[in-house]
């Protein structure tokens, strides 16, 4: 157990809904990511969050939106869903955004887009 | 444009054998490199690190070597055990500031009894 939670662990829901994921992050941890890992792929970082603020961007499309709280949780909320956005998506966490630091994951969330 | 590869979808392995998990990249400003363990419906768990600094790191059974020359590392496991079996992603990060990782696709290892 990586101490990182993710809810709901499943997700079916229809094309043109929003969806919202939620992370809690390993206790003392400031530093979220999340990453999605499509069939077959690598997983593909999506955006990363620290002490409440947006650290960096990756490969996230303009219709997800991610936002990490006070109390350091993330959510990452994915709206007018399409087929493609079927994949499992994780978050991960650090201590910090540091040179060499490692990130420890959540067990994912499976999202179905029918 | 796949900064890291991870060339060999699978591999079997004999309990008791090596298992030698393979991984390339591309870009030389990779500092920092780290393989991750996955069975099914669970997240990637942490295994092992290494620094661009060191060529190799131990952790028990398992070792990781860099040869950052060839842009090249892999992941040695000695001896294989069948609780093994999983998908090995290897992932890079450094150079762009953000220490976000960038993953392989993964190889599934399966180590028979």
């Amino acid at each position: 157990d990586s101490g990182v939670t993710q809810t709901p662990k499943h997700l079916i829901t229809a094309t043109g809904q929003r969806v919202t994921l939620r992370c809690s992050p390993r206790s003392g941890d400031l530093s979220v990511y999340w990453y999605q890992q499509s069939l077959d792929q690598g997983l593909q970082f999506l955006i990363q969050y620290y002490n409440g603020e947006e650290r960096a961007k990756g490969n996230i499309l303009e219709r997800f939106s991610a936002q990490q709280f006070p109390d350091l949780h993330s959510e990452l909320n994915l709206s007018s869903l399409e087929l493609g956005d079927s994949a499992l998506y994780f978050c991960a966490s650090s201590v910090v955004p540091g040179f060499q630091e490692t990130q420890y994951f959540g067990p994912g969330t499976r999202l179905l887009v029918l | 444009d796949q900064q890291v590869k991870q060339n060999s979808p699978s591999l079997s392995v004999q309990e008791g054998r090596i298992s030698i998990l393979n991984c390339d990249y591309t870009n030389s400003m990779f500092d920092y490199f780290l393989w991750y363990k996955k069975y099914p419906a669970e997240g990637p768990t942490f295994l092992i690190s290494i620094s661009s600094i060191k060529d190799k790191n131990e952790d028990g059974r398992f070792t990781v070597f860099l040869n950052k020359s060839a842009k090249h590392l892999s992941l040695h496991i000695v001896p294989s055990q069948p609780g093994d079996s999983a998908v090995y992603f290897c992932a890079a990060s450094g150079g762009s500031g953000t220490y976000k990782y960038i993953f392989g696709t993964g190889t599934r290892l399966k180590v028979l009894a």
